[in-house]
């Protein structure tokens, strides 16, 4: 049961446009919402991630928005670059476990120039 | 700041040999780590979580005896993969986590990731 729904699984946008990629949870108990982007060969980089009390967060060109009602979430790439091109996972996780993370599958982003 | 580094990061050996990864937070003390896996075009899958001198918890799955999770520090972790298989082949990644009260009741709890290690299996 996949825990964290990560949509779409791949996404094209030309240069300026706007990403937008959308993630939704079950557990209720998650309040901890990270976004990591990761190119091939390398290790996922904390993006900006977010915690549900509040509904947006915004650093930079990056956003979060968060509906705690609904269990979603969602990344925003305002004027996207081809430099953004990478996979992005949306993340969660509660307290106990160690704050062990709960991925998305994933969303290839290609940014046409 | 919060910079993990992975040693190597890209292995090659033969079939039935033991193959040793660390993991490294180098400017933080990480309470926890954990160990990844990750296949092409794929999620990361959880292999284990570690946390200092203690024994790792494995997840479902994931052989303890095939995978040897040490952590003799807070700053230091390895994975020993013994008696590696073509199979075993895969992109291991760490992440360490950082707790840390910032102040004015801020409070950081975040997970940063090493490079990866690219092991093949001949």
């Amino acid at each position: 049961q996949q825990q964290v729904k990560q949509s779409p699984q791949s996404l094209i946008v030309q240069k300026g446009g706007i990403s937008i990629i959308n993630c939704a949870y079950e557990n209720t108990a998650f309040d901890y919402f990270p976004w990591y982007q990761q190119f091939p060969g390398k290790g996922p980089a904390l993006l900006i991630a977010i915690r549900p009390d509040v509904s947006e967060k915004k650093e930079g060109r990056f956003t979060i928005s968060f509906n705690k009602s609904a269990k979603q979430f969602s990344l925003h790439i305002m004027d996207s670059q081809p430099g953004d091109s990478a996979t992005y996972f949306c993340a969660a996780s509660n307290a106990g476990n160690n704050r062990k993370l709960i991925w998305g599958l994933g969303t290839s982003l290609a940014v046409n120039p | 700041g919060a910079v993990v580094s992975q040693h190597p990061s890209r292995v090659i050996c033969k079939s039935g040999t033991s193959v040793k990864i660390e993991c490294r937070s180098l400017d933080f003390q990480a309470t926890t780590m954990f160990w990844y896996r990750q296949f092409p075009k794929q999620s990361l899958m959880l292999m284990a979580t570690s946390n200092e001198g203690s024994k790792a918890t494995y997840e479902q799955g994931v052989e303890k005896d095939k995978f040897l999770i040490n952590h003799a520090s807070l700053t230091l972790s390895t994975l020993t993969v013994t008696s590696a298989h073509p199979e075993d082949s895969s992109f291991y990644i760490c992440s360490a986590r950082i707790e840390r009260e910032r102040g004015a009741g801020a409070y950081t709890d975040t997970q940063y990731f090493g490079p990866g290690t690219r092991l093949t299996v001949l």
